[in-house]
């Protein structure tokens, strides 16, 4: 069964350093989003790509956080400089779409959690 | 208008009984409400979506009954098992709109 990859599982970094997380979405889905998700809450979305494209990138914080699919396939998320308040599970979830009824479901991975000490 | 009111917050049912979760919804735009499976350490999991134009479906043990006029939704769990217990997160899309809104989750504790 396809399955979106993400890497690392777990990352532990001190505040103020940079840290980079990659995911693969599942073979010819074109929209690709990132979320963060504090213990105990839902995920939000930090940013939405169509294919290459940035859809939605509202909720990213865009002094520290940048996000980028070149190739329209895999994509990375990168923090630089982390902080405290960074520590979350980060997300990554694809879609064939964005919209239409074939479209809607939304398939995860399995996180990064990340630890900023 | 577009949150997702989602309750109880945790919910801990004995096996073998019925755990129900309750989500609320005010934008009469959405139209699509998934709930998602959430393991500790792991991603959320699609676990049963559902559509306004059918009031019930069904997928093994897991059911969602929907009701549009009261604009809201929920997820019952029969003959719940200890295999059960995770955080249950409520949804919902437009189709036209690109963004899932979340419910804030239940965390459900099936003791044996």
């Amino acid at each position: 069964e396809a399955e979106v990859a993400q890497s690392p599982r777990y990352k532990i970094t001190e505040k103020s350093q940079a840290v980079a997380f990659w995911c693969d979405p599942i073979s010819g889905h074109a929209t690709l989003y990132w979320y963060r998700q504090i213990l105990g809450q839902g995920p939000e979305l930090l940013v939405q790509f169509q294919d290459e494209s940035v859809v939605d990138d509202s909720q990213l914080p865009k002094d520290r956080f940048s996000a980028e699919r070149l190739k329209g396939v895999d994509s990375t998320l990168k923090i630089q400089p982390a902080e405290l308040g960074d520590s979350a599970m980060y997300l990554c979830a694809s879609s064939l779409g964005t919209s239409g009824r074939a479209n809607n479901e939304q398939f995860f991975g399995p996180g990064t959690r990340l630890t900023v000490l | 208008q577009q949150q997702v009111k989602q309750s109880p917050q945790s919910l801990i049912v004995q096996k073998g009984g019925i755990s129900i979760i309750n989500c609320a919804y005010e934008n009469t735009a959405f139209d699509y409400f998934p709930w998602y499976q959430q393991f500790p350490g792991k991603g959320p999991a699609l676990l049963i979506a559902i559509r306004p134009d059918v009031s019930e479906k069904k997928e093994g043990r897991f059911t969602i009954s929907f009701n549009k006029s009261a604009k809201q939704f929920s997820l019952h769990i029969m003959d719940s098992q200890p295999g059960d217990s995770a955080t249950y997160f409520c949804a919902a899309k437009e189709d036209s709109n690109y963004q899932l809104i979340w419910g804030a989750g239940t965390k459900l504790i099936i003791k044996p």
